[in-house]
């Protein structure tokens, strides 16, 4: 385990539901990210979170709602899905501030049928 | 904002050879240069990463190089394995504030015992 944890690992939601996916870090990290990975734009950059303040959105649209309620934990609320954001969708934490690496969940693949 | 250029996109090589990925990156101020490697269906994971006050570093059969004035780096794997076979991505950004990595669009290695 790598101290970051997605829930649940896989997901089928239709276009009408509503859902939301969990990230947890045990790393001490003040810093925590959503990507979408997909075949046709690997590894995009949704939502950075720092010190629990949002601080970019990556002109993601709004059926996605992310969530920060402490340093440790992030949300991604999924509303009224189109099949084309099937994906995977990883999170990530880092310490800001320094010069490291990321360290990425093992992420969700989301289906939206 | 910085953008990052990965080549090639795909590549094979034989056991035992030599494998080489280069990134591009446009942002001048950007001073921190990972390299995530992602198997098929897992995370993806740091293996190594290299900041701009070094040229050269090195971790076992894994090498990255960075050239600051033409603004690339570059990863070596030697005697390939087939356990290298993988998707590797490059990343850039500078190490303020809260700039998120920049990755590039990934390389997908395959090495052929």
């Amino acid at each position: 385990e790598t101290g970051v944890t997605q829930t649940p690992r896989h997901l089928v939601m239709g276009m009408t539901n509503k859902k939301s996916l969990k990230c947890e870090q045990h790393l001490g990290h003040n810093a925590m990210y959503w990507y979408k990975q997909s075949a046709k734009k690997p590894l995009e950059l949704m939502f950075v979170y720092s010190l629990e303040e949002r601080v970019e959105n990556n002109s993601v649209p709004s059926r996605f709602s992310p969530e920060c309620p402490n340093s440790s934990h992030l949300f991604l609320h999924l509303h009224t899905l189109q099949p084309e954001d099937s994906a995977l969708y990883l999170c990530a934490s880092s310490q800001s501030q320094g010069s490291q690496g990321y360290t990425f969940g093992s992420g969700t693949r989301l289906t939206v049928v | 904002g910085e953008n990052v250029e990965q080549h090639p996109s795909t590549l094979s090589v034989q056991e035992g050879d030599s494998a080489v990925i280069k990134c591009t990156y446009s942002d001048s101020a950007s001073n921190y240069f990972p390299w995530y490697k992602q198997e098929l269906g897992k995370r993806p994971q740091l293996i190594i990463d290299i900041r701009s006050n070094v040229g050269e570093k090195k971790d076992q059969r894994i090498a990255v190089t960075l050239n600051k004035t033409a603004k690339h780096f570059s990863l070596h794997i030697t005697e390939t394995q087939p356990e290298d076979s993988a998707v590797y991505f490059c990343a850039a950004r500078r190490n303020s504030g809260n700039t998120p990595l920049v990755f590039g669009k990934g390389t997908r290695l395959s090495v052929i015992a």
